[in-house]
């Protein structure tokens, strides 16, 4: 059974622009849930998708959005990016939205911003 | 507010010893508490998970001991190996909520061999 898969692995960005970021869960898992990691603030919870609806979103700004497909993958954007806003970026996938029961994570997109 | 504070942010063991993970929670809302190990250049991945209604729950090397009125867990890696070596994350959430896992900010391990 494949993991929870993100691509890219890595990307670099300038400040100003903006990124779209893939997630494709596990066969049958129907809740994607996003976090970003820093060195700083650690891990923080972005938002949670189930049934391309999102549940809940963590406290980010409005340039951080994202979206789910009917087939559970799921984007998340970020826009006019800020040199803060370098991190791994990660996504976890579950069979239902679960509150974080069950997560398995996918190995990251790691963000810089120059 | 940082909700799950975690203790100490790094320690080295000797291979053999046992390594010991101290996590404190403050919402008593939350009803799950797992442990993550993040190797560099992958996502966490689950190692142990824990229920308030037990006080501790054992698998393998891995333990979890819960203390729901001090609020508090911890994790305890015995006979720690070198592969052992790695960042591990506390964790907590109310199942089936919609704010995700809070995050201890986590323990960089070290198992000299």
């Amino acid at each position: 059974k494949a993991g929870v898969t993100q691509t890219p692995r890595y990307l670099i960005k300038t400040r100003g622009q903006q990124v779209t970021l893939s997630c494709s869960p596990i066969s049958g898992h129907r809740s994607v849930s996003w976090y970003q990691q820093t060195p700083g603030q650690g891990l923080q919870f972005l938002f949670e998708y189930f049934s391309e609806t999102q549940r809940n979103k963590g406290n980010f700004p409005g340039r951080f959005s994202g979206r789910q497909f009917s087939n559970s993958r799921s984007e998340m954007n970020v826009s006019t990016l800020e040199l803060g806003d370098s991190a791994l970026y990660l996504c976890a996938s579950t069979e239902v939205a679960s509150g974080g029961y069950g997560y398995t994570f996918g190995s990251g997109t790691r963000l810089t911003v120059v | 507010q940082q909700q799950v504070k975690q203790s100490p942010q790094s320690l080295i063991v000797q291979k053999g010893g046992i390594s010991i993970i101290n996590c404190a929670y403050e919402n008593t809302a939350f009803d799950y508490f797992p442990w993550y190990q993040q190797f560099p250049g992958k996502g966490p991945a689950l190692l142990i998970a824990i229920r308030p209604d037990v006080s501790e729950k054992k698998e393998g090397r891995f333990t979890i001991s819960f203390n729901k009125s001090a609020k508090q867990f911890s994790l305890h890696i015995m006979d720690s190996q070198p592969g052992d070596s790695a960042t591990y994350f506390c964790a907590a959430s109310m199942r089936g909520g919609a704010d995700g896992l809070t995050f201890g900010k986590g323990t960089h391990l070290i198992i000299q061999p």
